[in-house]
């Protein structure tokens, strides 16, 4: 079946722009998550969705971070006045539940700020 | 506090050869997952593997196999004869039961030399 699908797949934009940028999980995944790679900061946790519901943000990294998903599938994530330190890879991964499930990861956005 | 950590940050080897890439991870939890994950130069995370802590069985899988011991806390995973398609940054990644944040290590870029 079809996997994640994450768009667009490369983002060029201005500093101070707001970017949105969109993923739609595997059908019937309930659990969406969203993550950054930066060539500094390697992998790192940004928002966990359960549902439409957001239990932790815990991992974003300022409130010009903010995510939000609709009808239990697509999530957009918001990055508002974009800085150069926004650059990096946004990946998102969806698994059919929380807690035992594995987290099957989207192809990621490129985001260049500049 | 959750921690991963992959020494090896490259590792180059000639085809056919065998190469073990090493984790070693930290956690106060009892329950937990462990799980490796290859990045190909297009980017995606390709999902390989994911063990919980309650299950220290070696596992393989054609030229793939991981060997899990909690007594030094360690996840590695070998390669048995090599092949150039292999090529890729390898991710270990760790989660903790009732926490949805995969913590991953800094990744091995492993190359294999034709």
């Amino acid at each position: 079946g079809a996997g994640v699908s994450q768009s667009p797949s490369n983002k060029v934009t201005e500093k101070g722009k707001d970017v949105e940028l969109r993923c739609d999980p595997i059908s019937g995944h309930t659990a969406l998550y969203w993550y950054r790679q930066s060539l500094g900061q390697g992998l790192e946790f940004l928002i966990y969705f359960q549902g439409n519901s957001a239990p932790d943000k815990s991992g974003l990294p300022s409130d010009r971070f903010s995510a939000e998903r609709t009808g239990g599938s697509v999530s957009t994530l918001t990055i508002q006045r974009t800085q150069q330190e926004d650059s990096a890879v946004y990946l998102c991964a969806s698994s059919p539940r929380p807690g035992l499930d594995t987290q099957y990861f989207g192809p990621g956005t490129r985001l260049t700020v500049l | 506090a959750q921690k991963v950590t992959q020494a090896q940050t490259e590792i180059s080897v000639v085809e056919k050869e065998d190469v073990t890439l090493d984790c070693v991870y930290e956690t106060r939890d009892t329950t937990y997952y462990l799980f490796w994950y290859k990045q190909p130069p297009s980017g995606e995370l390709v999902f390989l593997i994911r063990r919980n802590s309650f299950d220290e069985q070696n596992e393989i899988s054609g030229r793939y196999s991981w060997n899990f011991q909690k007594s030094t806390s360690s996840f590695n995973f070998t390669i048995t004869a090599s092949q150039v398609v292999d090529s890729a940054v390898y991710f270990c990644a760790l989660k903790s039961f009732g926490n949805e944040k995969l913590t991953f290590g800094t990744g091995t870029r492993l190359t294999i030399i034709p």
